[in-house]
């Protein structure tokens, strides 16, 4: 149980455009997701909380113009990097939490892998 | 403000020898503490967690982890590395302040020498 999945898992995309990321929640109806970025060989760094129904919290220095972030049901959030440029490229990883359960505890996906050309 | 320090941003055992993982914590209010692990392009993998329940954690692939209020730290053991454990591991703080963000460390590779 508490699988999470990510599509595309790999996505190659040209500077000046944009690329929507998919997040679900296979067996389980998350009221909570949250999307991290991860640049290589470094931690996860959250970029904003999104609840079912309402608009994302967004961390601070995060664009929230960038990342258009949508959880528009339970088991589904998108994370659309809008004007994609190179710097944009990196490892995009979600998590959700349990609504039935309201488990502290949050499960992540197998990450989307961005490269801007 | 939640935050976690990891020492040791790479630890290189022997197969067979003991492995010691550190992890610092800072947390205004009783944390929830957790252990993942990420292999490379995968996602994270939690190894072991810590809810205020026994401070002597057991986890998954034979890892355990001690929860030390005196010295915040929650350090991540294995008693016998395997070729198999060679990856990133990180610790990670959430409460119920924060709506259960998770803040992580900065990581540790782990690698595994035959």
């Amino acid at each position: 149980g508490a699988v999470v999945s990510q599509h595309p898992s790999r996505v190659i995309c040209k500077s000046g455009t944009s690329v929507k990321i998919e997040c679900r929640s296979l067996d389980f109806q998350a009221t909570t997701m949250f999307w991290y970025r991860q640049f290589p060989k470094q931690s996860l760094m959250l970029m904003a909380t999104s609840n079912e129904g309402s608009k994302a919290t967004y961390e601070q220095g995060v664009e929230k113009d960038k990342f258009l972030i949508n959880h528009a049901s339970l088991t589904l959030s998108t994370l659309t990097v809008t004007s994609a440029h190179p710097e944009d490229s990196s490892f995009y990883i979600c998590s959700a939490r349990d609504g039935a359960t309201a488990s502290y505890e949050q499960y992540f996906g197998p990450g989307t892998r961005l490269t801007v050309t | 403000a939640q935050s976690v320090t990891q020492l040791g941003s790479h630890v290189s055992v022997s197969e067979g020898a003991l492995v010691l993982l550190r992890c610092n914590y800072s947390s205004s209010v009783p944390p929830y503490l957790f252990w993942y692990v990420q292999y490379p392009n995968q996602g994270l993998q939690l190894l072991l967690k810590y809810t205020s329940a026994a401070t002597l954690v057991k986890g998954i692939n034979g890892f355990e982890a001690e929860f030390k209020k005196s010295e915040t730290s929650f350090h991540l053991t294995k008693p016998s590395a395997h070729m198999s454990d060679a990856a990133e591991y990180f610790c990670a703080v959430s409460d119920q302040g924060s709506n259960y963000k998770l803040t992580f460390g900065k990581g540790t590779l782990l690698t595994v020498n035959p």
